[in-house]
């Protein structure tokens, strides 16, 4: 596609459900980054996908999160038994390459998540 | 750690100048330069380097100051487009990652 797609792009779940989160990086991206956008807040990076190599998951806050990564292409960030605080907008991003300096990231429009 | 972004918001008048900065704690290697308008993707703006390389647009630029180990971005004659939230973001950390700024909300009227 054009661009950094994700879907849905608002999702309303009840507290203890679980969720999936779809994210369609621009072709030939090999990294893709997930990240969360709490109101009034900066970006607060989640995790981090390059080509066939092992997933940086430092910032998962906590076991309920994960996220995978299928065909180096698609990635699903799955949130599980959601809690209220994960209420956030989740974005996602993708870029050529790591370890560049001078990488610019390409987003997605975001998936607004709330739990009630 | 995270970078502090001032002002946190700012309302200017059309044609109006904006400077925004961005001071980080830690060395400095790069910067990044977003703008979010609301409900949509961050858009890239402009990349700085350690060593002075500097990427951009024309009306829009920044400066990266090393030693001080903060950034400022510089708005023009400000045009009513360039209303959104503007975040830094500085790295390379140690996992190669971004360290992002809250942003600084900016409005341009009329």
């Amino acid at each position: 596609g054009a661009g950094v797609s994700q879907s849905p792009s608002n999702k309303v779940t009840e507290k203890g459900k679980d969720v999936e989160l779809r994210c369609d990086p621009i072709s030939g991206h090999t990294a893709l980054y997930w990240y969360r956008q709490s109101l009034g807040q900066g970006l607060e990076f989640l995790i981090y996908f390059q080509g066939n190599s092992a997933p940086d998951k430092s910032g998962l806050p906590s076991d309920r999160f994960s996220a995978e990564r299928t065909g180096g292409s698609v990635s699903t960030l799955t949130i599980q038994r959601t809690q209220q605080e994960d209420s956030a907008v989740y974005l996602c991003a993708s870029s050529l390459d790591k370890g560049r300096r001078n990488e610019k990231l390409f987003f997605g429009s975001g998936t607004q998540l709330s739990v009630l | 750690q995270q970078p502090v972004q001032s002002p946190q918001a700012v309302i200017l008048r059309e044609g109006e100048d904006a400077v925004i900065n961005c001071s980080s704690s830690k060395a400095l290697y790069s910067v990044h330069w977003y703008r979010q308008k609301h409900g949509e993707a961050p858009v890239f703006l402009m990349i700085l380097l350690k060593g002075g390389e500097q990427k951009g647009h024309e009306k829009i630029s920044a400066s990266f100051n090393e030693k001080k180990q903060q950034s400022s971005l510089y708005l023009t004659a400000s045009q009513l487009s360039y209303s959104g939230t503007y975040f830094c973001g500085t790295g390379p950390d140690s996992n190669y990652q971004l360290i992002w700024g809250a942003g600084t909300k900016l409005i341009i009227k009329p």
